[in-house]
């Protein structure tokens, strides 16, 4: 047990619903990432917060939102949903901001969506 | 922008043998280099994270080695079991940001 937690486990939902997805991090993590493993791709980096704030953006589109809040939980808002979000989207957590570091960042068991 | 690349893509060996897998990285902007064990339908497990050019690591029979000056990293398993298979997936992290850039992992079948 890695210690963060995602929910829902799995979820399916139809194209241009939206959904939301909810990360807690591990004990004392301040760092939140977003990550998403979609079919033969490797896990793409969406998005980090840290301690509220974002701080790094990655392949994240503009349909999706991400927030962190004072509890440091954060949530992953995917908007207008099409047939190519189907996706395991996993959440990680570290305790600092990871910049010139070499701390585990350490990942949730993921959360599966399909949109049909 | 890192990219990160993994070979072999997959890797079937049997009960017993000995195999290692390969990262390489663009030694530019590198800053940490991290292993990681994915089985299906649970969170990938960190194995290694290693910054310093030389280092070598071990846990049980696993072990890696990096060598930032070439910008790669082997991963060994020693005599390996079923339980092993699974992907595994190595990830850089850079001076300027602190996410993983990941490859697309090497997935270990082992047969008893």
């Amino acid at each position: 047990d890695s210690g963060v937690t995602q929910t829902p486990k799995h979820l399916i939902t139809a194209t241009g619903q939206r959904v939301t997805l909810r990360c807690s991090p591990r004990s004392g993590d301040l760092s939140v990432y977003w990550y998403q493993q979609s079919l033969d791709q490797g896990l793409q980096f969406l998005i980090q917060y840290y301690n509220g704030e974002e701080r790094a953006k990655g392949n994240i589109l503009e349909r999706f939102s991400a927030q962190q809040f004072p509890d440091l939980h954060s949530e992953l808002n995917l908007s207008s949903l099409e047939l190519g979000d189907s996706a395991l989207y996993f959440c990680a957590s570290s305790v600092d901001p990871g910049q010139g570091t070499g701390n585990t960042i350490y990942f949730g068991e993921g959360s599966w969506l399909t949109v049909v | 922008i890192l990219n990160v690349e993994q070979s072999p893509q997959s890797l079937h060996v049997q009960e017993g043998d000995s195999t290692n897998f390969t990262c390489s990285f663009p030694s530019s902007n590198f800053y940490a280099l991290h292993w990681y064990r994915w089985e299906t339908a649970k969170s990938p497990e960190a194995l290694f994270v290693m910054t310093l050019n030389g280092d070598e690591k071990k846990k049980g029979r696993i072990s890696a080695t990096l060598n930032t000056k070439e910008g790669y990293s082997y991963l060994y398993i020693k005599g390996s079991q079923p339980e092993d298979s699974a992907t595994y997936l190595c990830a850089v992290s850079g001076r300027s940001q602190g996410n993983l850039i990941f490859g697309k992992g090497t997935k270990l079948s082992v047969k008893p």
